[in-house]
């Protein structure tokens, strides 16, 4: 079966630290691309950044620069997502999710095509 | 960057009406656009890419079309498993691009 298993919530204290984790399975790890993304509570998506799980070369958006490091450990299929110095607005569920390339006449789209079932992360003191 | 534009935030539909949701681009984007559906508690799902392309087993009352700044979602015939939250993406200007704030079907 395909998908994307990420670990547990977790609840942090500001300035603390947050590592997530996303099992890929049924396919193999380093032939897509894999995004981060959160959602705040009743609000909407925001990207974080992506990995390539061949290489391991990182992108961020720049709001997350110096903040986030994405990792990956190609032997269990997993990836990570590590945000340091957490504050109460960092609280968010945190998606992984999949993208695979599309081409439409020619022209090559990667969509989101599988996502994780969220980690939520608490930032309270 | 792009800036994406969903509004209205939330419209209030039936079972059966045809339901349009538009998305607009502060720049051209082609048809750099993709359409996600969320329901509560869930992550999102792949309806539509690359402004028109079907996602495999996606019913086919869904569709989409638009191209540069304007884009439209349609659901040809609301059915009850179809109320929830829909967000637009752009990936043009970045890897993982801006998503829209969503627009919420609700019922009637």
């Amino acid at each position: 079966q395909v998908q994307l298993v990420q670990s547990g919530a977790e609840v942090k204290k500001p300035g603390a630290s947050v590592k997530v984790s996303c099992k890929a399975s049924g396919y193999t790890l380093i032939r897509n691309y894999m995004h981060w993304v959160r959602q705040a509570p009743g609000q909407g998506l925001e990207w974080i950044g992506m990995i390539n799980p061949s290489g391991g070369s990182t992108t961020y958006a720049q709001k997350f620069q110096g903040r986030v490091t994405m990792t990956r450990d190609t032997s269990t299929s997993t990836v990570y997502m590590d945000m340091s110095s957490l504050r109460s607005e960092d609280t968010a569920v945190y998606y992984c999710a999949r993208a695979s390339m599309t081409v439409v006449r020619g022209v090559h789209f990667y969509p989101f095509d599988l996502w994780g079932q969220g980690t939520m992360v608490t930032v309270s003191s | 960057d792009v800036q994406m534009t969903q509004s209205p935030s939330s419209l209030s539909a039936s079972v059966g009406d045809r339901v349009t949701i538009p998305c607009r681009a502060s720049q051209n984007i082609s048809n750099y656009l993709n359409w996600y559906q969320q329901k509560p508690g869930k992550a999102p799902k792949l309806l539509i890419f690359a402004a028109s392309g079907l996602q495999s087993g996606v019913p086919s009352r869904f569709s989409g079309s638009g191209s540069g700044t304007d884009f439209t979602l349609t659901i040809s015939s609301l059915q009850p498993e179809d109320f929830a939250t829909y967000y637009c993406q752009q990936s043009y200007s970045s890897p993982g691009g801006t998503f829209g704030q969503g627009t919420k079907v609700e019922v009637k």
